[in-house]
């Protein structure tokens, strides 16, 4: 599977839109990315996932770049509670993730 | 529904023990995975079951850790002969089917002394 790039950390005012940056140069057509985050000390929590189009849930938006070469997960309006570690994961299988560092997210007040 | 439970929540060993680790997957939920979870780091790929097969074992890290579903529901990691560095977060997950979204139990946190 392909390996990713996140920043290690990032801020957010509550109430404003964060968006959470992945670098994958090196995902292959048949792969998918994928997003969970982390909160505190609890299991991983899904988020959303796609493969070449834009996807949008109750939780966030994901855009995939035309080139599929990087993303962007989209939190449209963070709150206190959405504060976690966010990993971006491309797989082919969907099952063997490999979670890697991910970013970090403080939202504040 | 409940959700994925695991047992222990806390386990720990000396050196050279065997020790399981159990998981209760979600009802219904055709697979399950294993992982484990380093301090500050996420969580790494162990291994994977459809049912009581085990599909991909990729990950275990050497020949004392096992995995085994036998009536693909609950599933059991073993790993004999501890050692200090297998201490970590255990996590395990299923999901309704492969490939799916998984949801993640609250892990076991395994400390060999």
């Amino acid at each position: 599977d392909a390996k990713t790039t996140q920043p290690t950390s990032m801020d957010c005012a509550e109430g404003r839109a964060a968006n959470l940056p992945c670098n994958h140069s090196t995902i292959s057509g048949n792969e998918y990315v994928y997003w969970y985050r982390q909160i505190h000390s609890q299991g991983p929590q899904y988020i959303i996932h796609g493969l070449k189009n834009n996807e949008t849930n109750e939780m966030a938006s994901l855009i995939i770049t035309e080139d599929r070469k990087s993303s962007t997960l989209i939190l449209p309006h963070a709150t206190l509670r959405d504060t976690a570690v966010y990993y971006c994961i491309v797989s082919v299988s969907g099952y063997a993730l490999n979670f890697g560092k991910g970013t970090s997210l403080l939202v504040t007040p | 529904g409940a959700g994925v439970s695991q047992s222990p929540r806390y386990k720990v060993t000396k050196r050279g023990q065997d020790v399981a680790l159990r998981c209760d997957p979600i009802s219904g939920h055709v697979s399950l995975y294993w992982y484990r979870q380093a301090l500050g780091q996420g969580p790494e790929f162990l291994t994977y079951f459809n049912y009581e097969a085990q599909q991909d074992k990729s990950g275990l890290p050497n020949d004392r850790f096992s995995a085994e579903r036998p009536e693909g529901s609950i599933s059991t990691l073993t790993i004999q002969r501890t050692e200090q560095r297998d201490s970590a977060m255990y996590r395990c997950a299923s999901s309704l089917e492969w490939g799916n979204e998984q949801f993640f139990g609250p892990g076991t946190r395994l400390t060999v002394l």
